[in-house]
């Protein structure tokens, strides 16, 4: 039973473009969202966040969009550089303790 | 400062042995978490700490899994009589008190051959 879901295993943009990724969830009761972003080797670093009271968060070229209506949540990179290249991890939290990953996507940016 | 930290970041075990695996959390995060990731998958939760209180450990997969974190910093999984399934990367993160902001470490990737 995947709470969390990212439908797209992988994403190709062209530098400079919009990337955009997606993630769906099925429990109401998540109440806060966040973004990781994963190089070969290393642990998730942490992107960017949403409460579930907001429907927007921005921070740099990194925008986070909420429809709690869909139970959708949405990233996007603008623009899109080389150094994104990554597996970006949806995860979601009820109550602030565990959270609950996403199986990931893949982003190249082609240069 | 110094980010999480785990060791040993790899390890190679034969089927049966036990293993111990270690996480040193970032000072001052009160709370720890243990997460398993398969290959091509998300990180799945296993165990939580706030301080040296195993406030939850629904995740653990059988009770060949063990956590510790006796002095509410340092923290150690163990797993007993390890099986070829254990085979996946061991995460741990912390995060402050009352923050959702998890901060991993760099994982450890358990092989069992």
């Amino acid at each position: 039973d995947q709470q969390v879901k990212q439908n797209s295993p992988s994403l190709s943009v062209q530098e400079g473009r919009i990337s955009i990724l997606n993630c769906d969830y099925t429990n109401s009761m998540f109440d806060y969202f966040l973004w990781y972003k994963k190089y070969p080797a290393e642990g998730p670093t942490f992107l960017i966040s949403i409460s579930s009271i907001k429907d927007k968060n921005e921070d740099g070229r990194f925008t986070v969009f909420l429809n709690k209506s869909a139970k959708h949540l949405s990233l996007h990179i603008v623009p899109s550089q080389p150094g994104d290249s990554a597996v970006y991890f949806c995860a979601a939290s009820a109550g602030g303790n565990k959270l609950v990953f996403g199986a990931g996507t893949i982003l190249r940016v082609k240069s | 400062g110094a980010g999480v930290s785990q060791s040993p970041r790899y390890k190679v075990a034969k089927r049966g042995q036990d293993v111990a695996l270690r996480c040193d959390p970032i000072s001052g995060h009160v709370s720890l978490f243990w997460y398993q990731q398969a290959l091509g998958q998300g990180p799945e939760f296993l165990t939580y700490f706030q301080n040296e209180a195993q406030l939850d450990k629904s995740g653990l997969p059988s009770d060949r899994f063990f956590a510790e974190r006796p002095e509410g910093s340092v923290s150690t999984l163990k797993i007993q009589r390890t099986q070829q399934e254990d085979s996946a990367v061991y995460l741990c993160a912390s995060s402050l008190a009352l923050s959702y902001e998890q901060y991993f470490g760099p994982g450890t990737r358990l092989t069992v051959t």
